[in-house]
């Protein structure tokens, strides 16, 4: 069975700080993609990334930064110099890489994300 | 692209009466369509995989006769609530999965939802 645990459930910060989210995930693939998405207050899923479980290369984009450690079972998530814009929920999810089934994905908690000026 | 409708965004209905939901890709065909439920502060729960041409798979605990899902083409999927009560009261998320000719590459992306009340 899948997991993804997001062990923080809120954070606030101020404006200018840097945070990391973080999460663990459980799962017996050997192939499997991560992902993080934004929701905001509006309520729209917001996807941010898509990463493979064979390519543990960190990503940057922007202010926001991926780190996936497969030792770990880990993908956290790090946003430099938050900004208000940035309070929304973030959640962390796996799936599998076959079609079908294994494709669905399996959601962390989510983490309440509140940056304040 | 990779733009995802849902219709209505908010919907109030009576207790009894049945509420249709559709979500829709625009710029790209989605063979799967997943419908998902969100209670307020929490996750989302996937109710049922919605496969264009065939029967939609549930998860478990989902009541099929009370969440019809329909998926006649590759851009359109429906949630029919059906004889709806208070306790479905929801937010209801629909996702299509993009998938790229010639490998493994696709990601949900996500309707802006539908909030139902049912008073």
């Amino acid at each position: 069975a899948q997991k993804v645990t997001q062990a923080q459930t809120e954070i606030s910060v101020v404006e200018k700080e840097d945070v990391t989210l973080d999460c663990v995930y459980e799962t017996r693939d050997t192939t499997y993609y991560l992902f993080w998405y934004k929701q905001p207050p509006s309520g729209e899923l917001v996807f941010l990334i898509r990463r493979n479980s064979f390519d543990e290369q960190n990503e940057i984009s922007g202010r926001y930064s991926w780190n996936f450690q497969k030792s770990t079972s880990s993908f956290n998530f790090t946003i430099t110099a938050s900004q208000v814009v940035d309070s929304a929920v973030y959640f962390c999810a796996l799936s599998g890489i076959d079609t079908g089934a294994n494709s669905k994905l399996t959601f962390g908690k989510g983490i309440t994300l509140s940056v304040r000026p | 692209g990779a733009v995802v409708s849902q219709h209505p965004s908010r919907v109030i209905c009576k207790s009894g009466t049945s509420v249709k939901i559709e979500c829709r890709s625009l710029d790209f065909q989605a063979t799967t369509m997943f419908w998902y439920r969100q209670f307020p502060k929490q996750s989302l729960m996937l109710m049922a995989t919605s496969n264009e041409g065939s029967k939609a798979t549930y998860e478990q605990g989902v009541e099929k006769d009370k969440f019809l899902i329909n998926h006649a083409s590759l851009t359109l999927s429906t949630l029919t609530v059906t004889s709806a009560h208070p306790e479905d009261s929801s937010f209801y998320i629909c996702s299509a999965r993009e998938v790229r000719t010639g490998g493994a590459q696709d990601t949900q992306y996500f309707g802006p939802g539908t909030r139902l009340t049912v008073l």
